[in-house]
């Protein structure tokens, strides 16, 4: 079974600076996508990037990006620029690359993310 | 807009009883799931559906059954609730689509279900 580890429950940072949240995670398999989901105080929870596993390239959307290190099960977001908007739980997430089979995401335990003004 | 909706909201039930709770989408997706999440647990998945006839257990189903009624309803049963299924539930869709491979496409989660039971 795989399983998705982020060791940091609690992160803080001051707006306008980066900060780094990390994750790693353990499969046997070749193919499969990493994401990372933000869950503000509405609950709601929204993807922020994903990753597909097979691509080396690092994945960006804006202010945030992934470093993605597939042989050492890496897969960490940067926040630059940080906003007050992002104050949040943040989950790390695997997924296998269904195609029929076996479906469904794995969470990390989350880290919350908090953003001093 | 297309989206999924739960119902409801909030839930609270005695230890016992049967309950369930609700999810519809109107994104036109194939797959839909049900999780859960515990504090400090993050969410675990609990059933999951590729159609209405294909209904598959994840990693935590004991205790739950579903019900896939079209493709725009899937539906989770706690048939005798007890206390430590107290937890919040999110249902989540997903299209199987052809861009990218399937496991690429984003799961849409509704807003939740805070379930309690005494």
């Amino acid at each position: 079974a795989q399983t998705v580890t982020q060791s940091q429950p609690e992160m803080s940072v001051q707006e306008a600076e980066t900060v780094t949240l990390s994750c790693t995670y353990d499969t046997s398999e070749s193919d499969y996508y990493l994401f990372w989901y933000k869950q503000p105080p509405s609950r709601q929870m929204i993807l922020v990037i994903r990753q597909e596993a097979y691509k080396q390239q690092n994945a960006t959307e804006n202010r945030f990006s992934v470093n993605f290190q597939k042989a050492a099960k890496s897969f960490s977001l940067k926040i630059s620029d940080s906003q007050l908007g992002d104050a949040a739980m943040y989950f790390c997430a695997y997924r296998l690359d269904s195609g029929g089979g076996a479906d469904g995401l794995t969470f990390g335990k989350g880290t919350h993310l908090i953003i001093q003004p | 807009d297309a989206d999924v909706t739960q119902t409801p909201r909030n839930r609270i039930t005695k230890t016992g009883k049967r309950i369930m709770l609700e999810c519809s989408q109107t994104k036109g997706h194939d797959r839909m799931y049900w999780y859960r999440q515990d504090p400090g647990l993050g969410l675990r998945l609990i059933y999951y559906s590729f159609d209405v006839k294909d209904i598959n257990k994840g990693e935590i189903s004991d205790g739950y059954s579903v019900s896939r009624q079209a493709q725009a309803k899937f539906s989770l049963s706690l048939e005798s609730a007890i206390p430590n299924q107290t937890a919040l539930y999110f249902c989540a869709t997903s299209d199987s689509g052809t861009s990218g491979g399937a496991g690429y496409n984003e799961q849409f989660f509704g807003p939740g279900t805070r379930l309690t039971v005494l």
